[in-house]
């Protein structure tokens, strides 16, 4: 099956700097690829998907990028704010008819520091 | 609009009690899914479903059961609870059977057996 990693398992930036969370997945069949941000005592919350016919997406001062060949994505935040720090989970998914499901990465906790 | 409701919020279980975990949705959404949180380990499925009276089995279905008896409501059961299903559970929901969709998630369940 499909195997998700995300690295660092921690990042912590400054206030104001980018931050960069990598993941890499491994079944090349994998065309959806959506990115969670998850608060404090509340459930993840989609912030931003790719679809594997796109190369880049932005949404304000978020982007993530895709590299099939490389079979990886990242998600960028540029002029990081305190509210940035949550856990933010990254996703694959296998188009597989009516059986379509997510496989998570286990997370990295994002801390920006005032 | 509430979204995904889970209850109860918080629950401590004795060994070998059971009990049934409620999400409900109010997006009209065909699949529902039960995942458990553990620190370091991201999101697991434990079960699913593609529609009102179905369900199939996740990565981590043991000692799980669950129910679809109402399109909005998708419950899920601890016939016999163990120290290891001490876990935060999410309940998420999505639209339809594509591949692209999206899943909107519950605040959780935090679960305690002692």
């Amino acid at each position: 099956g499909e195997n998700v990693e995300q690295h660092p398992s921690t990042l912590s930036v400054q206030e104001g700097d980018s931050a960069v969370i990598k993941c890499t997945y491994s079944d090349s069949a994998s065309n959806y690829f959506p990115w969670y941000k998850q608060e404090l005592g509340k459930g993840p919350q989609l912030i931003i998907d790719i679809r594997s016919n796109v190369g880049e997406k932005k949404d304000q001062r978020i982007a993530v990028t895709l590299n099939k060949t490389a079979k990886h994505f990242s998600l960028h935040i540029t002029e990081t704010q305190p509210e940035d720090s949550a856990v933010y989970f990254c996703a694959a998914s296998i188009s597989s008819g009516a059986n379509s499901k997510l496989t998570f990465g286990k997370g990295i906790t994002l801390s920006v520091r005032p | 609009n509430a979204g995904v409701t889970q209850t109860p919020k918080f629950r401590v279980l004795k060994t070998g009690q059971s009990m049934t975990l409620l999400c409900a949705q109010d997006m009209n959404h065909e699949y529902m899914y039960w995942y458990r949180q553990d620190p370091g380990m991201g999101l697991r499925l434990i079960h699913y479903s593609v529609g009102e009276g179905t369900t199939a089995k996740g990565e981590v279905p043991d000692g799980y059961n669950v129910s679809r008896l109402k399109k909005q409501n998708f419950l899920l059961g601890l016939e016999s609870a163990a120290p290891s299903q001490t876990s935060v559970y999410f309940c998420a929901s999505s639209r339809t059977t594509g591949p692209w969709e999206s899943q909107h998630f519950g605040d959780g369940t935090r679960l305690s057996i002692l």
